[in-house]
């Protein structure tokens, strides 16, 4: 069966510090990966999503980053955190041809 | 800007009633519909799914799509205290290629009282 993993469960970070969350995903090969944020009383807000290794899709302008250097594992990163960065960030795959997506379970990242 | 409105509740139902959970959404080429359980800080967990007009049952859990009226529910029969959680409705955009976009819904919190 798949499973995704994805560390720390949380972290608290310095405005203008760097981060870089991770994400891993096992017992499926070129599955599509995705970054979701979802703020305080907001809804989930896809961020990055990737078809294959190298290949990343940015769906809002902000200064985070994502990168795919291997079939099944998925970054987020950032060279300076903002205040507004906070929030619970989701990694998640899905097969291709899309059918819905799987959570990992979460980082929730607050921004100090 | 394509969206997806729900109530954001708090739906108060008895134990051992029907919940009823409604979506809307703006986007009339969207192809696919899902339905995703989110417990107080943790993540969501996809719990159905329904691509074509009508009915779909799982256990205690039907959904229901109307794309003429761009409607989606989801029905939650013998309610029981585990099932008190946010219900999210997440909508895939039409003619993403292989991409699984999801846009979601701000999600309804469903309280299932004693």
């Amino acid at each position: 069966s798949q499973t995704i993993h994805q560390w720390p469960a949380t972290l608290v970070q310095p405005v203008g510090s760097p981060l870089s969350l991770e994400c891993t995903v096992e017992g499926t090969s070129n599955p599509n990966l995705y970054w979701y944020r979802q703020a305080a009383g907001r809804g989930l807000q896809l961020l990055f999503y990737s078809v294959g290794i190298g290949q990343i899709s940015s769906e809002v302008p902000q200064n985070l980053s994502a990168s795919r250097p291997q079939d099944r594992q998925f970054i987020l990163s950032s060279k300076k955190l903002l205040l507004s960065d906070s929030g619970f960030y989701l990694c998640a795959w899905s097969v291709q041809g899309g059918l819905g997506a799987f959570f990992g379970q979460g980082t929730r990242l607050t921004v100090v | 800007q394509k969206e997806v409105e729900q109530n954001s509740g708090p739906l108060s139902v008895p134990e051992g009633a029907i919940a009823s959970l409604n979506c809307t959404y703006s986007d009339r080429g969207s192809q696919s519909f899902f339905w995703y359980r989110q417990y107080s800080g943790k993540s969501p967990e996809l719990i159905m799914s329904i691509y074509s007009n009508g009915d779909k049952e799982d256990g205690r859990f039907t959904a229901q799509l109307n794309k003429a009226s761009q409607y989606v529910s989801l029905l939650i029969r013998d309610s029981q205290p585990s099932d008190s959680a946010t219900y999210l409705c997440a909508v895939n955009e039409g003619n993403t290629g292989t991409a699984s976009k999801l846009t979601f819904g701000t999600g309804t919190r469903l309280q299932v009282t004693l």
